[in-house]
This record gives C-alpha cells, structure tokens and sequence, in this order.
C-alpha cells in the first residue's frame, strides 16, 4: 500500500512569510509525527497526535508553529512569520498506535524547507 | 529526560571493512531501541530493533546489542558494501510515550 506522503516536497519562501506543510499518513494508522531536521540540531520531534486525544506539542520551538489533524487523517503543520532559522527538512512519521513503544514509525520522504 | 549519544562522522570505509557506529543512551526504565538509516534522497527507515535487555536486533547483516551495563546499542556490519553508503540514527522514545529522540547521525561513504 501507500506509504506516508508528504507536500509540498520543496518549498522556498521569504522571511516573514507563512507556510502549510501537508501530511498524508498510511491508512488506519492512529499516531502521526512531525520531526524537524536541521544542520547541527539533528532531528527533533515537533508535534504528536494520537487518535482523538489531545495533542502533544511539546516539542514546538515557539508559538509561530501549530499543527492540526483533520478527521483523525490528514494533518497540516503551519509556520507563521517564518525565519531563517525555520529552514529545515520537516519530516512526518505515523504508526498503528502510540501507546506502545513498539510500534514502528513509517517516515514520509519530508518537505524542504528555505527561508530566504 | 531520556538521550541518545550517538559517534559523529563522518565515517569512510572501503567495500568490505568492518562497521561500528557507537550508541550510548540514558533513560529510565528499559526502553525499546532502534536503528533508523537513511539513504540518499529518501526517508528515514527502520533498519533494526531490539525492546528488551540482551536482545540482538538484525538486518541487512546490520546487528545491534541491547547492553543495559553499558547503556550502549552499537551498530555493526562485518562487511560494508558501497549501497550501504547512508546516514545512520539511533534512536530511542520518550519517557513512556513513542516521539522518538534521535542522535544527531552518523554518515557512512563507502568507496570501492
């Protein structure tokens, strides 16, 4: 089947601008994702949803970022006023369940990100 | 809360040396452990795992050891092949729930 998708795959804008990064998760799979990976900082874990609880956000960097989850699917991460330092590959995961540690994350390939 | 420390490349090697990328963690509790590997111009994948003490993860002829003494979840490969040529995580979840806590990455270039 399907694996994770993710789109745009590349997205250049300017400072201050605002961006939607979009994920499609593989069908039926209840916990979605979102990491960041940047140059020196690795890869860090952004946002969490399982199911229909709350989600976990606490690893957002500041309030300009937020993330949905619509219908328990399709999730978009929005910047707003992005900065230079937003400039990243934004990488999203999704699994069967989150309440196992388990449970095996399949990654989408991620969107590039440049602010210029 | 819980770490990885992963060795920082990057690593070359020539076809059919030995690999070791060095992993040690610290967590509470046993965590499960796990090696995720991304090739050029792809996602990150699952390469290998192992969810208790003692436990040998394998793949791909990629082996990792679970060693709760030495905190440690070494990868290992007996001969590298230049397809092999990728970024290596290791990684572990947060306390309790599955986000996952990378190490920063190992490259691996391997040359003919």
């Amino acid at each position: 089947g399907a694996g994770v998708s993710q789109s745009p795959s590349n997205k250049v804008t300017e400072k201050g601008k605002d961006v939607e990064l979009r994920c499609d998760p593989i069908s039926g799979h209840t916990a979605l994702y979102w990491y960041r990976q940047s140059l020196g900082q690795g890869l860090e874990f952004l946002i969490y949803f399982q199911g229909n609880s709350a989600p976990d956000k606490s690893g957002l960097p500041s309030d300009r970022f937020s993330a949905e989850r619509t219908g328990g699917s399709v999730s978009t991460l929005t910047i707003q006023r992005t900065q230079q330092e937003d400039s990243a590959v934004y990488l999203c995961a999704s699994s069967l369940a989150g309440t196992s540690a388990y449970n095996e994350q399949f990654f989408g390939p991620g969107t590039r990100l440049t602010v210029l | 809360g819980d770490s990885v420390t992963q060795m920082e490349g990057p690593v070359t090697l020539s076809e059919e040396a030995f690999l070791t990328i060095n992993c040690t963690y610290t967590a509470t509790g046993y965590p499960s452990l796990f090696w995720y590997v991304q090739y050029p111009g792809e996602g990150l994948q699952l390469l290998l795992k192992a969810t208790k003490a003692d436990d040998k993860g394998s793949n791909k002829g990629f082996e990792a050891t679970y060693r709760k003494e030495t905190t440690s979840f070494h990868l290992e490969k007996g001969s590298v092949q230049v397809s092999d040529s990728a970024v290596y995580f290791c990684a572990l979840p947060y306390s309790g729930n599955t986000p996952l806590v990378f190490g920063k990455g190992t490259r691996l270039s391997v040359i003919a």
